[in-house]
């Protein structure tokens, strides 16, 4: 069982909308949380990084929230943009160590897409 | 352009063939990754490599997937007897262990498809 789940799996909105995605998670224990974008036929490109004190960080129209107590984090996406069609990963983390290795674990992300 | 580079960016290849893929992560970055992405779904571990010491490797590398990197630079991960479960997209990422937290830098992968 993935233990990093994302929701939803697609996403269609219009351009200049707001949306948010989800990602629930059981990794333990918590180091840090990742939110990455991912272009069709491309790698991931890190949007945030959040560790446990942390509970929002923006990047531009990104803004991410994390809640370390019931396990979840969200990606709002602010007046979106055709460039912003994507898959949208949670990467969660765990142990101390700083993401060296097998510490990470990847969602299947959230499959967006940005319509006119 | 500074970023992580793979190459080649596509590999069609018969079953049963080799295959080596090369990646070159950004200079200053003293860990490397690989990870296998199928489609619709997020990246998989596969190894790690601190300079050049190879320090993981996930269950998923069978003993027909070798990954090295010499002199802590560029990697190469090259799959023998390729199987048809073999196509995916490979990633390479790279980071800086600077004791905090540094996110991982990809490349845009190789694409193999085996025939």
């Amino acid at each position: 069982k993935n233990q990093v789940e994302q929701s939803p799996q697609s996403l269609i909105i219009l351009e200049g909308k707001n949306c948010t995605l989800q990602c629930n998670y059981t990794v333990s224990p918590f180091s840090n949380l990742r939110w990455y974008k991912q272009d069709t036929g491309r790698g991931p490109v890190s949007l945030t990084i959040m560790t446990f004190s942390e509970n929002t960080k923006s990047n531009g129209r990104y803004t991410a929230t994390l809640d370390a107590d019931t396990k979840q984090s969200s990606l709002h996406i602010t007046a979106s943009q055709l460039s912003d069609s994507a898959s949208y990963i949670c990467v969660v983390s765990k142990g101390r160590v700083t993401g060296g290795g097998n510490k990470l674990t990847f969602g299947t992300g959230t499959q967006l897409k940005v319509e006119l | 352009d500074t970023g992580v580079s793979q190459n080649p960016r596509h590999k069609i290849t018969k079953r049963g063939q080799n295959v080596t893929f090369r990646c070159d992560p950004i200079s200053e970055h003293n860990r490397l990754y690989w990870y296998r992405q199928t489609l619709g779904q997020g990246p998989e571990f596969l190894t790690y490599f601190q300079n050049e010491a190879q320090l993981e490797k996930s269950r998923l590398l069978s003993d027909r997937f070798s990954a090295e990197r010499p002199k802590g630079s560029f990697s190469t991960l090259e799959i023998q007897r390729t199987e048809q479960g073999d196509s995916a997209m490979y990633l390479c990422a790279s980071s800086l262990d600077t004791g905090g937290y540094q996110p991982q830098h990809f490349g845009d992968g190789t694409r193999l498809s085996i025939l």
